[in-house]
């Protein structure tokens, strides 16, 4: 059973950087094809994608946002990590972390966590 | 970037009513399109990708169509767990998504 759940602060201050870790179980990202995404949605928006890490450390991002984010595999083999520079209100959103099913199909998804940008 | 318009935005139906959603790209993405389910408070579900192809576990009730500019999310027979808000997503260009239709009980 492939579970992923999101961690990080849930208010972060506008400029400061955010850093939210998927700690996902049910599938190893050392097997091949596998991937993890990251994905959030503003209040009243619609989803956006935002990256992906593959099992071979191959990493894509979002060509609009690709100057803030960098993704990682975490020091624990079961983590994906997500940092975003210079935060500001309109980042405000829920966060989302996703299995790969094929190309940028997401089959099993986190419930995400809400990060508020404010002062 | 693709833009993916979904109508209606809100969809009343009664339970065992058919509920038709309709998403459409603003270029042809050929079948390059998924459908979610997401409720609150909960992780989205991938219902259909490519258009028509069912996810794994799919109830049959279930199904996808189209191609191109214009696709359709079809659920034949509305059980109670269906209500939700759904949304499709192209991915032949990046991927972006729709607004979402909330399907809600009448």
């Amino acid at each position: 059973q492939i579970t992923l759940k999101e961690s990080g602060p849930t208010v972060i201050k506008p400029t400061q950087t955010l850093t939210l870790t998927c700690t996902f179980s049910g599938f190893s990202l050392s097997t091949s094809g596998v991937g993890v995404a990251w994905l959030r949605q503003p209040p009243g928006k619609a989803l956006e994608w935002l990256s992906l890490i593959y099992w071979d450390d191959d990493k894509l991002y979002s060509p609009s946002l690709k100057s803030r984010l960098t993704i990682t595999k975490g020091t624990s083999k079961d983590q994906v990590v997500l940092t975003m520079t210079n935060m500001d209100p309109v980042d405000t959103a829920t966060y989302y972390c996703a299995h790969r099913f094929d190309d940028l199909i997401f089959d099993h998804w986190g419930q995400g966590t809400l990060v508020t940008v404010s002062s | 970037d693709i833009v993916l318009t979904q109508s209606p935005a809100t969809l009343s139906l009664s339970p065992g009513e058919r509920a038709t959603l309709s998403c459409r790209a603003s270029q042809s993405i050929g079948t390059y399109l998924a459908w979610y389910q997401h409720k609150p408070g909960q992780a989205p579900r991938l219902l259909v990708y490519d258009a028509t192809k069912r996810a794994p576990g799919l109830p049959a009730r279930f199904s996808g169509s189209g191609s191109g500019t214009d696709f359709t999310l079809t659920i034949s027979s509305l059980q109670p767990e269906d209500f939700a808000v759904y949304y499709c997503q192209q991915r032949s260009s990046w991927t972006t998504f729709g607004q979402g239709t909330k399907l809600e009980i009448k």
